[in-house]
């Protein structure tokens, strides 16, 4: 089993929809958890954090974590193509000093 | 500096040869990481520094991989007798400690032929 899990896509939406993307990981004592965005040939940059169950909204995205069922997971409402990118999933797992990165999930929004 | 400044941008290589790249990171940032993507995949943690602490190197994936950091600052990734399999994208991070999120470079991409 990966420590951290992503399905890789692609996830095909219509603009202004909501995309979700979902992220599962094996470390229970995990505290930490970032979604990264990486645009073809670029370097990941960092969209959001979050540490405290629930939901954690920033504009257009929110960050929903439910660490009992160990997933995290990122909305992105009114869906647009400049949205479409590879977005990573990355955990901070006990005992570990660097971050565990999935996959990531590839998302295409369709004009 | 403003970013995380990594150099060269790309490196050809012949197999055998021996490489280093470089990362400055943002000033300040007590914090860098090297990570590993090949064509397609994931992001594979390669070595962490933390300040004056000795560095966790659990992911370097041979002995022909080493790195250092002087202080807080610059740092390079030495790969000796380069391998076909090294090819990638070598990304470095920064960030305030490490429970903040990083700021990546633009990244070293390698292609070892």
């Amino acid at each position: 089993q990966k420590e951290v899990e992503q399905n890789s896509g692609p996830l095909s939406v219509p603009e202004g929809a909501i995309a979700s993307l979902n992220c599962t990981y094996s470390d229970r004592g995990s505290q930490s958890f970032f979604w990264y965005r990486q645009y073809s040939g670029k370097s990941p940059e960092l969209i959001m954090f979050i540490y405290s169950n629930g939901d954690k909204e920033d504009g257009r995205f929110t960050a929903q974590l439910n660490k009992a069922s160990q997933y995290v997971s990122l909305l992105i409402r009114d869906s647009q193509p400049s949205d479409s990118a590879t977005y990573l999933c990355a955990v901070k797992n006990t005992g570990r000093r660097a971050l565990t990165f999935g996959s990531g999930t590839r998302l295409q929004v369709q004009p | 500096g403003a970013g995380v400044s990594q150099s060269p941008s790309n490196k050809v290589t012949e197999k055998g040869k021996d490489v280093e790249l470089r990362c400055d990171p943002i000033s300040g940032h007590t914090a860098l990481y090297w990570y590993r993507q090949r064509l397609g995949q994931g992001l594979e943690f390669l070595i962490y520094f933390q300040g004056n602490s000795a560095p966790d190197k659990s992911g370097l994936p041979s002995d022909r991989f080493s790195a250092e950091r002087t202080g807080e600052s610059v740092s390079t990734l030495t790969i000796q007798r380069t391998q076909q399999e090294d090819s990638a994208v070598y990304l470095c991070a920064s960030s305030l400690d490490n429970n903040y999120g990083y700021t990546f470079g633009s990244g070293t991409r390698l292609t070892v032929v």
